[in-house]
């Protein structure tokens, strides 16, 4: 397995782009994940999804979309770029809710910078 | 979910114990306590989770105060590869989304 892949792992973009960060995983996990971190910070949760067609906001969802249509991708949109979304981007998976578990996989992130 | 509280720093030398502690005191019944780690630039990863007794695995232990107000993960004999920020995290296993809340850590040094 590849665990949790997520591209690209850098992206420099202008103020006002726009891009899609995208994140695959292959252990059939329902739950995923997107996190921001900021320099010197922890991780700050920006939307999940607990399986295909459902997403919900996390703490930081401002300027951010997301879409679950397949149980293997969970793409994140990034409309009209501003220097505060400069971070590293993390996608993580975990196992069904019926697990007492709840290891998150995590992929090896997307250092963005927007100029 | 309730909050936890880490030193923002240690150092340990490499081949002795690191302990590192964490604070709970507003922790539920039904919360347990989750460890993570991040190694430079890389993705979090998970050590070991606990609800009241003692945990061990082949990465490390975890032994949580009877009252479970706080915790301390034991990494046996530290290596160099063991420098990373430790997180603490305290959340419900059921009925949860499994998100988890990241504090800021504790940064370990493992030094030579």
């Amino acid at each position: 397995n590849a665990g949790v892949t997520q591209t690209p792992k850098f992206r420099i973009l202008k103020i006002g782009q726009s891009m899609t960060l995208q994140c695959t995983q292959d252990m059939n996990h329902n739950y995923m994940y997107w996190y921001r971190q900021d320099p010197g910070m922890g991780l700050k949760l920006i939307y999940y999804s607990v399986g295909a067609g459902i997403t919900d906001k996390g703490e930081v969802p401002n300027g951010y979309n997301v879409s679950r249509s397949t149980t293997e991708d969970f793409p994140l949109r990034l409309e009209l770029a501003a220097p505060s979304q400069t971070s590293v981007y993390f996608c993580a998976s975990s196992v069904d809710r019926a697990s007492l578990y709840y290891e998150q996989y995590f992929g090896p992130g997307t250092r963005l910078t927007v100029t | 979910d309730a909050k936890t509280t880490q030193p923002p720093s240690m150092d340990c030398a490499e081949g002795r114990a690191a302990n590192l502690p964490c604070n709970h005191s507003t922790i539920s019944g039904n919360e347990y306590v989750y460890w993570y780690r991040q190694i430079h630039s890389q993705g979090p990863q998970y050590i070991i989770h606990g609800l009241k007794n003692n945990e061990t695995n082949e990465m490390a232990s975890l032994i949580i105060t009877e009252d479970r107000k706080s915790s301390t993960l034991i990494l046996p004999h530290a290596t160099l590869r063991d420098t990373a920020v430790y997180y603490c995290i305290v959340r419900v296993a059921e009925g949860n989304t499994g998100k988890l809340i990241f504090g800021q850590g504790t940064t370990l040094q493992v030094k030579p």
